[in-house]
């Protein structure tokens, strides 16, 4: 069965201090792995798309990488509005329509 | 250009009553999506449409029913609401070809069922 976990569920952050978000998915063909960014009251934002393993994308502060079997999304000295919920989602080879599995999301929060 | 829209983005139904949630979107996009959103559960999807004149059940079908409407228009139908459809619902759609490519969300629908 396909799955999609991410951790940690929440992460608490300094202004300027960087980390990492991770994404560990088990499907059987990877078609496509999406970081998305949702604000509260609000609808998923896209942020990346990665398709094989060692494709690397980036946006601002925000890093995203890839291997065979998880993502990290990377945050760079973040700042107070980079404060969001992170969702990370595969798309699998073999599906049709194009649907997403998505993990539970890592809620962040960034402290000035 | 407005997206995915949704409609209405606040419901409150008691128990029993029914009730339709509306998606438009005007990309031109051939796949559209209905997902659920609950604390602690992520995304989950209920039903979709890979293109016009089709529907297929995702991963929480029971107790909804959709209709595509036209290229356009992917509705959401609660027949007789329980407080366990309470939850926060999703309209998406999906240019690709062959479903590949990011989806795009509206803006939510916030439903509780008494």
């Amino acid at each position: 069965e396909d799955q999609v976990t991410q951790s940690p569920e929440a992460l608490r952050l300094q202004e300027g201090e960087s980390s990492s978000l991770n994404c560990s998915y088990t499907v059987s063909g990877l078609r496509g792995l999406f970081w998305y960014r949702q604000d509260p009251g609000k609808g998923p934002e896209f942020l990346f798309t990665l398709y094989s393993a060692g494709e690397e994308k980036e946006k601002e502060r925000l890093k995203a990488t890839l291997t065979k079997k998880e993502s990290f999304l990377h945050i760079t000295a973040p700042k107070p509005e980079d404060s969001a919920t992170y969702l990370c989602a595969v798309q699998e080879v073999y599906n049709q329509g194009g649907k997403l599995i998505f993990g539970q999301g890592t809620e962040l929060s960034v402290k000035p | 250009n407005a997206g995915v829209t949704q409609t209405p983005k606040f419901q409150v139904l008691k128990t029993g009553q029914s009730m339709t949630l509306q998606c438009a979107q005007d990309m031109n996009h051939n796949s559209m999506y209905w997902y659920r959103q609950d604390p602690g559960m992520g995304l989950r999807l209920i039903y979709y449409s890979a293109s016009e004149g089709t529907t297929d059940k995702g991963e929480v079908p029971n107790g909804y029913n959709v209709s595509r409407l036209n290229k356009r228009e992917f509705s959401l139908r609660l027949e007789s609401a329980a407080p366990s459809q309470t939850s926060v619902y999703f309209c998406a759609s999906n240019l690709g070809e062959g479903g590949r490519g990011k989806l795009f969300f509206g803006s939510g629908t916030q439903l509780s069922v008494l």
